[in-house]
């Protein structure tokens, strides 16, 4: 079974508009961290935000929010006021298991291709 | 902005040769680790390390091989490169456990003819 689902391969945006990036994720450790990492079809990674699985709040950086649903497992990252420079590929990792001494890499989703238009 | 650092960025080889691509990072992270990237698709881990002398295969498994013998320094080596080994290979370090980010750098876009 995926362990972390993107549901959008494409969207299309109008500038300035709000735009959300769905993600859903699997698994039974208590304690996991989720990210969304954003890559430019230059091709490197590029760290946006995280929320842990024990944060009461979530999380914000500037324009972008994680709408963490723990009951749910989603966690969307929401853009606010999109701009140009936005297009681009985006990524929802989760980390698991290094409490119990795991690898604790990033498993990551299939991507969500944002492209925003003038 | 992260100093983690990958060379070549860009490599076109023939079948059968031998290959390493470079990845350091001046942070002064224990934790690194390679994902291995295809066009338009997810990343996947293939090698990760705690810290020097330690190595250890990902969830993916890879014909590559990985060695930790600084801090700062873990390349990557393909003995006999192969056309299915066609594909982009990031390195990523991170400074511990949990809510860290994992810093990544520029990536190796490897071809092989």
């Amino acid at each position: 079974a995926q362990k972390i689902t993107q549901t959008q391969p494409g969207m299309f945006v109008q500038e300035k508009e709000a735009v959300t990036l769905d993600c859903t994720y699997d698994t039974s450790d208590p304690s996991y961290g989720l990210f969304w990492y954003k890559q430019p079809s230059s091709g490197e990674m590029i760290f946006l935000i995280y929320q842990g699985s024990y944060d009461q709040q979530n999380a914000t950086e500037g324009r972008y929010s994680l709408n963490f649903q723990k009951a749910r497992k989603s966690a969307n990252l929401v853009i606010s006021a999109s701009q140009l420079g936005d297009s681009a590929m985006y990524f929802c990792a989760m980390r698991e298991g290094w409490v119990g001494g795991g690898a604790d890499g990033l498993t990551f989703g299939k991507g969500t291709h944002l492209i925003i238009q003038p | 902005e992260a100093d983690i650092y990958q060379t070549p960025r860009y490599l076109v080889i023939g079948t059968g040769k031998k290959i390493t691509l470079e990845c350091s990072q001046t942070m002064g992270h224990d934790k690194m680790y390679w994902y291995q990237q295809d066009p338009g698709m997810e990343l996947h881990l293939i090698h990760y390390s705690y810290g020097v002398n330690s190595t250890e295969k990902g969830d993916l498994s890879s014909e590559s091989t990985v060695s930790r013998i600084r801090t700062e320094h873990f390349p990557l080596t393909l003995e006999s490169a192969r056309p299915s080994h066609t594909s982009q290979y990031l390195c990523a370090s991170t400074m511990g456990t949990g809510g860290n980010e994992q810093f990544f750098g520029p990536g190796t876009r490897l071809t092989v003819l």
